[in-house]
């Protein structure tokens, strides 16, 4: 299975565009990229995933590396409530791993 | 939309006791997934069933099983519960098209062991 390694944790300013870098170097070429969230003991909650191209939803936008080895999750305007833990899962890595702790301060 | 619905959200059990863990799944998704997520910790894939059979086995205890039932809901049974079985518990459907599968978590439920 592929796998990510993400940064442990994050600031971002609230209002300002959230950079969450994840690196998958192994992945297999027909492999998504997915990104979920977790707030706080909630279930995590899909954001968005790509193959190749970028993808854009209402929650954010997602970037990946021409050679697929990496991919960065954009949140344009984060708010405080965009404070969570955010994983990068390639399909067919069932396990979360360790995600990033975003912090959107004040 | 529907989403995916667990029950019970909370349950405390003695040690040595059974749990049994329901969970109902996006309708027309085929693929259910169970997580476990201990204190501070991330998510813990379990096991998955995809139209009624054992798809993928991760770090499931002997201890438990499972099952994906003909309306496509699922059971987690634990049994000889100790005190480190404590923590939440996740449910995930999925349907798979074109190469994705992407999962849709529930709001999971609490398990205390006493």
């Amino acid at each position: 299975d592929a796998k990510t390694t993400q940064p442990t944790s994050m600031d971002c300013a609230e209002g300002r565009a959230a950079n969450l870098p994840c690196n998958h170097s192994t992945i297999s070429g027909n492999e998504y990229v997915y990104w979920y969230r977790q707030i706080h003991s909630q279930g995590p909650q899909y954001i968005i995933h790509g193959l190749k191209n970028n993808e854009t939803n209402e929650m954010a936008s997602l970037i990946i590396t021409e050679d697929r080895k990496s991919s960065t999750l954009i949140l344009p305007h984060a708010t405080l409530r965009d404070t969570a833990v955010y994983y990068c899962i390639v399909r067919g890595q069932l396990t979360f791993g360790s995600g990033t702790q975003l912090t959107v301060l004040p | 939309a529907a989403g995916v619905i667990q029950s019970p959200r909370h349950l405390i059990k003695e040690k040595r006791e059974t749990a049994t863990l329901k969970c109902y799944p996006i309708p027309r998704h085929d693929t259910v997934y169970w997580y476990q997520q201990g204190p501070g910790q991330d998510p813990q894939f379990l096991i998955s069933f995809y139209e009624k059979m054992q798809s993928d086995k991760g770090s499931i205890p002997d201890r438990f099983s499972a099952q994906q039932f003909s309306d496509y809901h699922s059971e987690l049974n634990m049994s000889s519960l100790e005190l480190g079985d404590s923590a939440l518990y996740f449910c995930a459907s999925s349907r798979y098209w074109a190469g994705t599968d992407t999962q849709y978590f529930g709001p999971g439920t609490r398990l205390t062991v006493l």
